[in-house]
């Protein structure tokens, strides 16, 4: 069984569109989080959500919209696509909020915006 | 500002020899730092957690350093296999809202 697991795994794209990512978890984890990897393999948090709150929202473009259903799902909504957007995007997880706590990171969903 | 800086060139060793890998930091005072390998079109994986107060981590044939001191941790691997090429990510946290700041991976390529 996928620890997390993100759909989909590739998505392309023209500008302009409108795109959602969902991530799932089965680890029973109270905390989610979206990373965007660069090209030049930068990880950089762009949310958090503990228990389907909101805890962390880094300088992110409002086009960005996380929805958390529930504590096991974090899916990421796009709006109006820029080339810019072009990345990797990894949702992630950890036990708790705080603490030491490792990531548990879903396999990555690679945007192309043309 | 704040830095985290990784070796952005590739490091080649030879099997068998030991790699070890840097991960630099500058205005950051973190209570732990992480390390991470990630293989090409996958997600990181956690390796090693290291604590401001621990000087060194083992694993199997892992080891990390900790000086925060210098700002500086050292990752190594011992007796490297060519299974171990990958990128290797550091990770620094404790701050403010205690999230997980990466630096940019250094890829390792042990040659047989």
């Amino acid at each position: 069984d996928t620890a997390v697991s993100q759909t989909p795994k590739y998505l392309v794209t023209q500008m302009g569109n409108d795109k959602s990512i969902k991530c799932e978890q089965n680890l029973g984890h109270d905390t989610m989080y979206w990373y965007k990897q660069d090209s030049k393999k930068f990880l950089k948090i762009m949310f958090s959500y503990n228990n389907k709150e909101l805890i962390i929202n880094e300088t992110v473009p409002n086009r960005f919209s996380p929805k958390s259903p529930d504590k096991a799902h974090l899916n990421l909504h796009i709006n109006s696509l820029e080339l810019g957007d072009s990345a990797v995007y990894f949702c992630a997880s950890s036990r708790q909020r705080g603490g030491t706590g490792e990531l548990f990171f879903g396999e990555g969903s690679r945007l192309t915006v043309l | 500002s704040q830095k985290i800086e990784q070796n952005s060139e590739a490091l080649n060793i030879q099997e068998g020899k030991t790699a070890t890998l840097t991960c630099n930091y500058t205005n950051y005072s973190p209570a732990y730092l992480q390390w991470y390998r990630q293989d090409p079109g996958r997600g990181p994986v956690f390796l090693l957690l290291i604590r401001e107060n621990e000087k060194e981590k083992r694993k199997e044939r892992l080891k990390v350093t900790f000086d925060t001191t210098l700002k500086q941790s050292l990752f190594h691997i011992t007796a490297s296999q060519p299974a171990d090429s990958a990128t290797y990510l550091c990770a620094l946290g404790g701050e403010a809202g205690n999230m997980l700041t990466f630096g940019g991976g250094t890829r390792l390529m042990v040659k047989p």
